[in-house]
Parts: C-alpha cells; sequence; structure tokens
C-alpha cells in the first residue's frame, strides 16, 4: 500500500465547476504539501500544510491530522487550472508523493 | 518563476554513459533536494544536501552520486547509465533543513538514455 494515496486519478471538468481532489497518507507527518505540475512539466508549490486550511485565491487547502486526509479545493475552475495535482507529505524523510491527480478543465 | 535554476534543460545519451546534472538553488537557501520523475515511479526523493553535507538519503541508485558546493549549488551524477534511468530530474531548495519548510522547484532536467 502506498503512503500517499490521492484520488480521483482523472478528473474532467467544466469551466466553473467546485473541484475536491483527496490526500490520504498513512504515516505520520509533519506537514504536507500540495503540488501543481503544468503540461510542460515544471512543478510549483501550492500550499504547505501541518494543520488547520489555507487559502489562496481561488484554491483552498484543508488538513485533518487525526483522519490522515488532506483536501485541494479549486472555486470556480478554470482552464488554466489544467494541470496534474500531486500531495506530498514529510515525515521521516524530506517528501513522500502521491501520483497525483490529473485535472482538465473544459471551457 | 521559482529562482532554482536547472541545466541542463534536456539531455539525451547512450546507456552505459555518465552525465551530470547541476542545480543552483534560490539565493539564501542552504537545502538541495533531488528528486526523479518516471513514467511508472512518479516523483521519488532521492537525496538532500545541507549546506555542503549530505543530510538525508532516499532511493537513490549506487550509480548515482551528488555533491553540494561551498557556494551551495549542486550536482547530480549519473553514471552506467540504463534505459530505466530515462526520467525527469528535478531540484528543489529550502532555506533551512527543518521537517516543515516550503521547497521551490526548479524547472527540471529531462534525461532520455537511448
Amino acid at each position: 500500500k502506498n503512503e500517499v494515496e490521492q484520488s480521483p486519478q482523472n478528473l474532467t471538468a467544466q469551466e466553473g465547476e467546485f473541484i475536491t481532489i483527496n490526500c490520504s497518507y498513512s504515516v505520520g507527518i509533519s506537514a504536507l504539501h500540495w503540488l501543481q505540475q503544468h503540461p510542460g512539466g515544471g512543478i510549483v508549490s501550492l500550499f504547505m500544510l501541518s494543520s488547520g486550511k489555507k487559502k489562496h485565491g481561488r484554491l483552498i487547502a484543508t488538513i485533518n491530522i487525526q483522519e490522515k486526509h488532506s483536501s485541494l479545493h479549486i472555486t470556480a475552475s478554470h482552464p488554466r487550472d489544467s494541470a496534474v495535482y500531486i500531495c506530498a507529505v514529510r515525515g521521516n524523510t524530506p517528501l513522500v508523493f502521491g501520483k497525483g491527480t490529473r485535472l482538465s478543465v473544459i471551457a | 518563476d521559482s529562482g532554482v535554476t536547472q541545466t541542463p534543460k534536456h539531455l539525451i545519451t547512450a546507456t552505459g554513459q555518465r552525465v551530470t546534472l547541476r542545480c543552483s538553488p534560490r539565493s539564501g537557501d542552504l537545502s538541495v533536494y533531488w528528486y526523479q520523475q518516471s513514467l511508472d515511479q512518479g516523483l521519488q526523493f532521492l537525496i538532500q544536501y545541507y549546506n555542503g553535507e549530505e543530510r538525508a538519503k532516499g532511493n537513490i541508485l549506487e550509480r548515482f552520486s551528488a555533491q553540494q558546493f561551498p557556494d551551495l549549488h549542486s550536482e547530480l551524477n549519473l553514471s552506467s547509465l540504463e534505459l530505466g534511468d530515462s526520467a525527469l530530474y528535478f531540484c528543489a531548495s529550502s532555506v533551512v533543513s527543518g521537517r516543515s519548510n516550503e521547497q521551490f522547484f526548479g524547472p527540471g532536467t529531462r534525461l532520455t538514455v537511448l
């Protein structure tokens, strides 16, 4: 079993839809990261969380430490949000990654 | 632009060869991380350096080695290359080596082994 599980693997949405991507992990962590990888390959760090909730523009990330679960929400989705979203946790090693969620937002 | 630079952007080489990937961290960042992203394995942590010293080791093969120089740039050396080493190699940097520090990723080096 992978230490970090993401769902769904693939997601197609219409522009304007509210999107949720889930991440569950099985190890004790000090922080959880949400990353965005664009089709060109570059990786951007969206959030780093150790508790509660963070918001940046249309993106919201939450984490429940007791349930070992985090969600990434995108409000009013736009085609430019199309990317792979990767959850990563920091425990005893710098980062352990989920396999990513491929999001396509259609106009 | 994260401020982390990696060279080269693309590298095509043959099996059995040796290559060196280079990473310059953001100004002021002391910690450098190397990651490999392959189609079948996803992103995996390889190795971390902090202020010139190895800090943590992940799934790094014995054929691979890295170092961080006094000016804090880092190099990842891959030798006796195999087809399966074809991947995107990312470098990331952070200010310190603590357990909860944000990492900033470079654009990656795409290695193709033929």
